[in-house]
Order: structure tokens, then C-alpha cells, then sequence
């Protein structure tokens, strides 16, 4: 089993919907969690952290289930430029950063 | 302020042949990880510095992949002899002093093996 598991997708959707990405991670002892945003043949960048009590910035909100070991992202009014790959990423202890394979997300007119 | 830089950007090479990434952190940065990422995957680290020390080289396939950070700055990646099964992008990353949590990637080397 991966540590942290993610919907490959891709999800396909108009402009202004609203899509959610789900992520499952397996070390309970797990403190941190991030979501990085990855562009085509481009770098991963830090889009936001996840805290237990949720956050939310602007059109992105993020959720953590610590008893379920679950992680969410939701993106509310999708945009074109919102096309990207979204990895759920873990700190999994002794400072290593764990990333789930992505979930792509196709933004269309 | 300028990034994470990596050079070369593309590398296509043959089979059994050697060859060498070069990775400048951003500044100021102790930490920089070196990660492999194939298709459809996420980064996976290689190896993790602290200043000039590896502190984390587990996943670094030991008998044909070399790292060194000599003066706690820059650091290149070797891998001698290169298979077939090592095309991929090879990422840099750094971070600053006492977290692991935001960490800053370079463009990447995307590395062909023929």
C-alpha cells in the first residue's frame, strides 16, 4: 500500500464548477500536510497547508481528517488557469516529505 | 529573489554512460533535497542535505548514484553508469533553516536515457 494514495483522474470540468480532491495517507503519526500544485513539465509549488481545523484561501478550502487519515481540497469556482496536477503530500516523519502520485484537473470554456 | 536553479534543463544520453546534475539552492537555504520523478508520479527523495551533511540518503541507489554538497551550497547528482530505467525528471529543492515543511523546487532535469 502507497503511503499517500491518490484519484489519479483526470477530472474534467466546466469553468466556475466546484471539484473536490480526496487524499488517504497510512502513518497515523503523521503532523503535517500540504497540497503542491504541479503544472505540465513544470515544478511542484506549495499551494496551501492543511490544518485540522481547515482552511481556507479564497477559492481553496483544505480539510484533514486525522481519524480517518483523509485530506481533502476543495476548488470553488474553477478557472481555466486552475488546469494543473494536485499532490497531496504527507510529512512522514523525520522531516521526509511523502507525495502522492497527483490528481490531474482539466479546466474547460 | 531568484530561485532554485538546475542545470542542465534536458539531458539525452545512451545506456552505461555517466552523467551529472548540477543544483545552486536558493540562498540562505541549509537544506536541499534531491528527489526522482517519473511519469504520472510524485517526487520521490533521493537524498536530503543538512548543510554539507546527507542526512537522509536511504533511497539513493548507492551502487550507481552519487551526491556531494561539498561547501554546504551547491550540489550535483552522478549516476554511473545510467540504465535505461533512470529516464526521468530529476528535481532540486531547497529549504530554509529548521523546516522541511515548504520546500522550494528548481525546474528540474528531465533525463532521457537511450
Amino acid at each position: 500500500r502507497k503511503e499517500v494514495e491518490q484519484d489519479p483522474g483526470p477530472f474534467n470540468v466546466p469553468e466556475g464548477a466546484t471539484v473536490a480532491f480526496n487524499c488517504t495517507y497510512s502513518n497515523s503519526a503523521s503532523q503535517s500536510f500540504f497540497w503542491y500544485r504541479q503544472d505540465c513539465r513544470k515544478e511542484p509549488k506549495l499551494l496551501m497547508s492543511v490544518y485540522s481545523s481547515g482552511n481556507e484561501d479564497g477559492r481553496f478550502t483544505a480539510q484533514l481528517n486525522r481519524a480517518s487519515q483523509y485530506i481533502s481540497l476543495l476548488i470553488r469556482d474553477s478557472k481555466l488557469s486552475d488546469s494543473a496536477t494536485y499532490l497531496c503530500v504527507v510529512n512522514g516523519g523525520y522531516n521526509k516529505l511523502i507525495f502522492g502520485a497527483g490528481t490531474r484537473l482539466a479546466v474547460h470554456p | 529573489e531568484a530561485g532554485v536553479v538546475q542545470s542542465p534543463r534536458y539531458k539525452i544520453i545512451e545506456k552505461k554512460q555517466p552523467v551529472a546534475f548540477w543544483c545552486n539552492p536558493i540562498s540562505g537555504h541549509n537544506t536541499l533535497y534531491w528527489y526522482l520523478q517519473n511519469l504520472g508520479q510524485g517526487p520521490e527523495l533521493l537524498i536530503r542535505y543538512e548543510n554539507e551533511e546527507a542526512v537522509d540518503d536511504s533511497q539513493l541507489p548507492k551502487d550507481r548514484f552519487s551526491a556531494e554538497r561539498l561547501k554546504g551550497v551547491d550540489s550535483t547528482l552522478k549516476i554511473q553508469p545510467a540504465e535505461l530505467g533512470d529516464s526521468a525528471v530529476y528535481l532540486c529543492a531547497s529549504s530554509p533553516a529548521g523546516t522541511t515543511d515548504t520546500q522550494y523546487f528548481g525546474p528540474g532535469t528531465r533525463l532521457t536515457v537511450l
